[in-house]
């Protein structure tokens, strides 16, 4: 059975760095083709996809936000982590963390349930 | 980017009625298109990939067309479960976005 959670805090200041950590279980990073990544959701909207980090340390940002973040994975601990810097009121969401389970196929297979991180001094 | 155009943004429709919902990409995206479900307090649910795939698990009323720039979802007879959200993600390219969503309510 394939599981995400994600941890962090749900409450940043303005200006604060976050940092979200995804641990996951019942598949491992270190099987080609397999990536872990990052989605967002504003209250009442839609998807917004952030970032992705592969098996074999790729990464891909989203080109919006890319000066803002950081994603990385420890694979002996089965996590990942993305961290953003600059936080504003307007990056209030819940962060999901996901799977892309095949080489070349970057749609989303599993998720977490989301966390709800709310920026505000 | 790649902008993908959902429509309708909110539909209304009856339990058994057919439903179509069209995705719609601002360049053409072979077949790299997804559907998700969500529902209230819920992650995302993928439903299909590559157009045409059913997810495992996911019922046979709910089917997937279409190719380049234009998709479609189609949900054959619908049930009261199937009153959710529904987006479209194109995998192409990154950054992989996602449609605005449609919200399928019940009439």
């Amino acid at each position: 059975q394939i599981t995400l959670k994600e941890s962090g805090p749900t409450l940043v200041k303005p200006t604060q760095t976050l940092t979200l950590t995804c641990t996951f279980s019942g598949f491992s990073l270190d099987t080609g083709g397999v990536g872990v990544g990052w989605i967002r959701q504003p209250p009442g909207k839609a998807l917004e996809w952030l970032a992705l980090i592969f098996w074999d340390d790729d990464k891909r940002l989203s080109p919006s936000l890319a000066s803002r973040l950081t994603i990385s994975k420890d694979t002996s601990k089965n996590q990942v982590v993305l961290t953003m810097t600059h936080m504003d009121p307007v990056d209030t969401a819940t962060y999901y963390c996901v799977r892309r389970p095949l080489r070349g196929q970057n749609w989303f297979d599993s998720w977490g349930q989301g966390t709800l991180v709310t920026v505000s001094s | 980017d790649i902008q993908m155009t959902q429509s309708p943004s909110s539909l209304s429709a009856s339990v058994g009625d057919r439903v179509t919902i069209t995705c719609r990409a601002s360049q053409g995206i072979s077949n790299y298109l997804n559907w998700y479900q969500q529902k209230p307090g819920k992650p995302p649910k993928l439903l299909i990939h590559n157009t045409f795939s059913l997810q495992s698990g996911v019922p046979s009323r709910f089917s997937g067309s279409g190719s380049g720039t234009d998709f479609t979802l189609t949900i054959s007879s619908l049930q009261p479960e199937d009153f959710a959200t529904y987006y479209c993600q194109q995998s192409y390219s990154s950054p992989y976005t996602f449609g605005q969503g449609t919200k399928l309510e019940i009439k």
